[in-house]
């Protein structure tokens, strides 16, 4: 079975640049969820959508920062305008509803903002 | 809010040594637990859970972990590691049968040959 697919894998881009990161959640997962990682602040919940709902948004950093869910399969992240320190790695995971904490992660898109 | 805490930020053990890794939770009630590990340019797989019962759960690749709950702790072994343990290990703790979790910092363990 494929798992949880992002893209990009890694993403240079200059300060001031519309970023958009993509997720395709395991099919049949009804929960999706974007991280971030960073040396300094560690696994970051984000924001974290149920049958394509946003449930809780509150870790969404800022104003510049934006996700949708337009359907079950695709899940999009948005910086806008992207900063040096939202330079991290951006993970997506979905889980089953009802399978508390068993969450299938992707493989991550690191993001460099120069 | 809860919280976790994994007080060793790198470990080194010897290829066929013990290990345990260390997990202290906050959480007024009853906690849902998770380990996970990341190997490098990876995301995280989940290796156990424990949720009720038994404190002592099972995982795969051979780890367990154990609940005590007068210590707030859930501490992750393996009795015997290998060198493609080496890899990067975090606690995590829900609230609630939902899937909301929070992370500790990880702990960063290397396999000395």
């Amino acid at each position: 079975d494929a798992g949880v697919i992002q893209s990009p894998r890694h993403e240079v881009t200059e300060m001031g640049q519309e970023v958009t990161l993509r997720c395709k959640p395991i099919s049949g997962h009804n929960s999706l969820f974007w991280y971030r990682q960073t040396m300094m602040r560690g696994l970051e919940l984000l924001i974290y959508f149920n049958n394509n709902v946003p449930i809780d948004d509150s870790g969404m950093p800022e104003d510049r920062f934006s996700a949708k869910m337009p359907n079950a399969s695709f899940s999009t992240l948005k910086i806008q305008p992207s900063e040096p320190r939202d330079s991290a790695v951006y993970f997506c995971a979905s889980s089953r509803q009802g399978f508390a904490g068993e969450l299938f992660f992707g493989e991550g898109s690191r993001l460099t903002v120069l | 809010a809860q919280s976790v805490t994994q007080p060793d930020i790198h470990i080194t053990v010897s290829e066929g040594a013990s290990l345990e890794l260390r997990c202290n939770y906050s959480y007024g009630a009853t906690p849902y637990l998770f380990w996970y590990v990341q190997s490098p340019g990876q995301g995280l797989q989940l290796l156990l859970k424990y949720f009720s019962g038994d404190t002592l759960v099972q995982g795969i690749k051979g780890f367990e972990a154990e609940f005590k709950r007068s210590q707030s702790s859930f501490n992750l072994r393996k009795p015997s590691v290998h060198w493609s343990d080496a890899a990067e290990y975090f606690c995590a703790v829900g609230a609630n049968a939902g899937n909301m979790l929070t992370f500790g910092g990880g702990t960063r363990l290397m396999v000395k040959p």
